[in-house]
């Protein structure tokens, strides 16, 4: 069975500073998705970043990085210049496809960030 | 706008009734999701249908009940209901190609139960 870790439940950053949340898994297969979940105050699940395993390049969207590590199992999320927009619950998830299930997916626990202004 | 549409977005009721949640998936989606976050908690996984089949099951409850109609819509049935089943319902989405991925979600439905 896949699991995902989230070690920081809370983690606070400055206006304008960068913040790195951290994400292990735990997986036996080589093919998978990698995602980062933003939930803001309105609760609305909001997708930030994707990274497909089989590729090396970290994935990247504006101010939203990865650093993908496949042979350790990590993928955190870099934050540069934070906005007070940023403040929300992030969630890293991992996607397998199964030929006859589907998409199946597992969610960390979380991590609470609040930017500072 | 994630293109999945749950139904309603709020609903206050009593212990002990019975209720639904409706979730139209996006076009094209074979798989639809189920899940529930209580308040400051994470998600929890409920239950997953692919193409009207049940393919997964989480910490879902005897009480509770799910279905996929031919037409890919699902509804979410929760009965005798208890205060602690107060929560936000999410349901998603997604892709069923190989090399597709990622959940949609739907805004969810508020669920308060007095």
């Amino acid at each position: 069975a896949q699991t995902v870790t989230q070690s920081q439940p809370e983690m606070s950053v400055q206006e304008a500073e960068t913040v790195t949340l951290s994400c292990t898994y735990d997986t036996s297969e080589s093919n998978y998705y990698l995602f980062w979940y933003k939930q803001p105050p309105s609760r609305q699940m909001i997708l930030v970043i994707r990274q497909e395993a089989y590729k090396q390049q970290n994935a990247t969207e504006n101010r939203f990085s990865v650093n993908f590590q496949k042979a350790a199992k990590s993928f955190s999320l870099k934050i540069s210049d934070s906005q007070l927009g940023d403040t929300a619950m992030y969630f890293c998830a991992f996607m397998k496809h199964f030929q006859n299930t589907g998409n199946q997916f597992y969610f960390g626990t979380g991590t609470s960030l609040t930017v500072i202004p | 706008d994630s293109g999945v549409t749950q139904t309603p977005k709020h609903l206050i009721t009593a212990t002990g009734q019975r209720v639904t949640l409706r979730c139209s998936p996006r076009s094209g989606d074979l798989s639809v999701y189920w899940y529930q976050q209580s308040l400051d908690q994470g998600l929890q996984f409920l239950i997953q249908y692919y193409n009207g089949e049940e393919r997964a099951k989480g910490n879902i409850l005897e009480r509770f009940s799910a279905q996929q109609f031919p037409d890919l819509h699902s509804e979410l049935n929760l009965s005798s209901l208890e205060l602690g089943d107060s929560a936000l319902y999410f349901c998603a989405s997604s892709p069923s190609g190989v090399n597709t991925g990622e959940l949609f979600f739907g805004e969810g439905s508020r669920l308060t139960v007095l």
